[in-house]
């Protein structure tokens, strides 16, 4: 119950194109999401997350859709650039419970020029 | 704002040496710090959360003797390796998480990354 299912495991994508990553999950008392960058040989960086109370979250490209009854959110990459090929990890807590994030398996991504 | 540090980056050692690896909160007060260890291309996995003052929290399998944890101020964590082995080769990444009403995001440092020969 604490899983978090990601999905594709790689994904290549052309410059200007839509990547799409998403995950599954099924504790329902998560209830906060955030989506990490990283890159080869450093941490995650987070790059968004919402909460269960709205559906979609958008800062510049990157747009994260909540779909609580279906427990599926995804990560939009609008026009994406090869400077965004990294591994993007999807996770979840309970932020009432110390925020112990639930990490999924992770996706690379490759925009090629 | 809210950046973690984490030194060494990278660390060789025999095997049977300890290693420590320090993580540190720049620039906010961290009151909860976790450590993760991540194999290659693998997702990352909790190790321990700490909070300031208190005894770590291990996750089920994670050796305490092994991977000793201090957080003895609410800028600095430390993850000593005690007699480490080839098997303990790994990323090990440390994230922060500043305290308050409202629950903060974790930040994640760079990661150390450790070989035993």
């Amino acid at each position: 119950q604490q899983q978090v299912k990601q999905s594709p495991q790689s994904l290549i994508v052309q410059k200007g194109g839509i990547s799409i990553i998403n995950c599954a999950y099924e504790n329902t008392a998560f209830d906060y999401f955030p989506w990490y960058q990283q890159f080869p040989g450093k941490g995650p960086a987070l790059l968004i997350a919402i909460r269960p109370d709205v559906s979609e979250k958008k800062e510049g490209r990157f747009t994260i859709s909540f779909n609580k009854s279906a427990k599926q959110f995804s990560l939009h990459i609008m026009d994406s650039q090869p400077g965004d090929s990294a591994t993007y990890f999807c996770a979840a807590s309970v932020e009432t419970s110390g925020s112990r994030l639930t990490f999924g398996e992770g996706t690379q991504l490759t925009v090629n020029p | 704002g809210a950046v973690v540090s984490q030194h060494p980056s990278w660390v060789i050692c025999k095997s049977g040496t300890s290693v420590k690896i320090e993580c540190r909160s720049l620039d906010f007060q961290a009151t909860t710090m976790f450590w993760y260890r991540q194999f290659p291309k693998q997702s990352l996995m909790l190790m321990a959360t700490s909070n300031e003052g208190s005894k770590a929290t291990y996750e089920q399998g994670v050796e305490k003797d092994k991977f000793l944890i201090n957080h003895a101020s609410l800028t600095l964590s430390t993850l000593t390796v005690t007699s480490a082995h080839p098997e303990d080769s790994s990323f090990y990444i440390c994230s922060a998480r500043e305290g308050g009403r409202v629950v903060q995001p974790q930040h994640f440092g760079d990661g150390t990354r450790l070989s035993i020969l």
